[in-house]
């Protein structure tokens, strides 16, 4: 069965804390991405990764960094946590396209910034 | 600029009757398109998906319509049970590439 595992459910951080969020994927997928929920706005798109090292920003890198040092684990690295980071962060992993792929998400992380 | 937009936020509908969830989407390149299903404080989940060749896909209760000339496809559920209560993306991706692009989400209600 597919698997993203995001490794913490619920922080809560202080503002101008490093924060780690850790998504690992058992499904030898290529790609990895990560996205916030927020009301009104949907999922959004921080950055993506379609191989190992490799990294792309999406629609809202800013105060956003990535790792992805093995092909199965993704991490989401805020450099200096701010309130207006609080938010949920899903984590989701897919093939490359094939005229069919889909995505495939994680729990979710709740991150309260105080 | 939302490449894939659903306008309406939140849909009530009573339990047995059909529940139509639309989504437009302003790229004409994109092929294949996805409906997500999420309930509070977890992850989205896979529901249904269609391709660019094919203008209707049909799993259960649940059909896509697509109509490519309007740029349009939408989600019937029928008959919509209370369990169906959730928010639902559409998203829609481009043949060979890696991005996928989401909608803001529809809150279903499905009253008993």
């Amino acid at each position: 069965d597919v698997k993203v595992t995001q490794s913490s459910r619920y922080l809560v951080k202080r503002t101008g804390e490093k924060v780690f969020l850790e998504c690992v994927q058992d499904m030898d997928h290529e790609n990895m991405f990560w996205y916030r929920q927020d009301p009104g706005l949907g999922l959004r798109l921080i950055y993506f990764s379609y191989d190992v090292k490799m990294k792309e920003k999406g629609d809202i890198p800013e105060g956003y960094s990535v790792s992805r040092e093995k092909k199965e684990r993704f991490s989401l690295i805020l450099e200096s946590a701010s309130t207006n980071q609080t938010s949920m962060y899903l984590c989701a992993s897919s093939t490359p396209g094939t005229g069919g792929n889909t995505i495939y998400f994680g729990e979710g992380s709740w991150l309260t910034v105080v | 600029d939302q490449q894939v937009k659903q306008n309406s936020p939140s849909l009530s509908v009573q339990e047995g009757r059909i529940s139509i969830l639309n989504c437009d989407y302003t790229n004409s390149m994109f092929d294949y398109f996805l409906w997500y299903k999420k309930y509070p404080a977890e992850g989205p989940t896979f529901l249904i998906s269609i391709s660019s060749i094919k203008d209707k896909n049909e799993d259960g209760r649940f059909t896509v319509f697509l109509n490519k000339s309007a740029k349009h496809l939408s989600l019937h559920i029928v008959p919509s049970q209370p369990g169906d209560s959730a928010v639902y993306f559409c998203a829609a991706s481009l043949y060979n590439f890696n991005k996928f692009y989401f909608g803001s989400g529809t809150k279903l209600n499905v009253k008993p």
